[in-house]
């Protein structure tokens, strides 16, 4: 079965800082691994997502995440935070092709808070 | 592109009534998926269905819990009789077979007193 772990329930960051949102995920192949956001009030909307190549992934406003099949990581990052990311962020993963589940598993949401 | 589609925003209703949630997939998409938001529980996919028919609905928590989707625009997701532990935000998404990404609508936030 496929699984997606959120450490954090919540990150703090100052605004102008680097941020990073951390995702572990367990698949039995080769995973495909996204992020989205949720801002108050509103549907989650996609961010980023890996499927295949780079392990750097760049995304929608500024985001960018690094696949580790190692350390089965796919961590959300930002060099520099601003007040508007504030937001929850969900890491979500399935098996690639040929795992029979097009099912997408989301982690819990890390709520990010970035100080002005 | 108008986007997912979901109606009403916000329900309040009294526990042991019927409630109806709407969805307009985004048009072209064949998956249509339900999912229910809680603080305890997280993100939960209820069901999901391709052209219109129901794949997986071993999400539903119970017989209360149906969902129907008669033609590719239209999908509802009913609960009867409902209880105030259905209170949560509902989302529908859809996405285009032979892609990835999911979009999703606004939510339905329902609140069963």
């Amino acid at each position: 079965a496929q699984s997606v772990a959120q450490p954090e329930d919540q990150v703090n960051v100052a605004e102008g800082n680097p941020l990073t949102v951390k995702c572990t995920y367990s698949v039995s192949g080769n995973p495909y691994l996204f992020w989205y956001v949720q801002y108050p009030n509103r549907g989650l909307q996609f961010l980023l997502k890996y499927i295949t190549g780079d392990n750097l992934v760049k995304g929608s406003y500024g985001f960018e995440a690094e696949f580790n099949k190692s350390q089965t990581s796919f961590h959300l990052k930002k060099p520099s935070a601003l007040v508007s990311d504030s937001a929850l962020y969900f890491c979500a993963v399935r098996d690639g092709p040929g795992a029979g589940s097009y099912q997408l598993t989301f982690g819990k949401g890390t709520k990010l808070s970035v100080i002005p | 592109d108008a986007g997912v589609i979901q109606s009403p925003r916000h329900e309040v209703t009294e526990m042991g009534q019927e409630v109806t949630l709407r969805c307009k997939p985004i048009s072209g998409h064949d998956y249509l998926f339900w999912y229910r938001q809680t603080m305890m529980r997280g993100l939960e996919l209820l069901i999901y269905f391709n052209n219109n028919v129901p794949i997986d609905d071993s999400g539903m928590p119970e017989d209360r819990f149906s969902a129907k989707m008669p033609n590719a625009s239209f999908s509802t997701l009913k609960i009867q009789p409902s209880e105030p532990r259905d209170s949560a935000v509902y989302f529908c998404a859809s996405r285009r077979g032979g892609t990835d990404t999911q979009y999703f609508g606004p939510g339905t936030r329902l609140t069963v007193l």
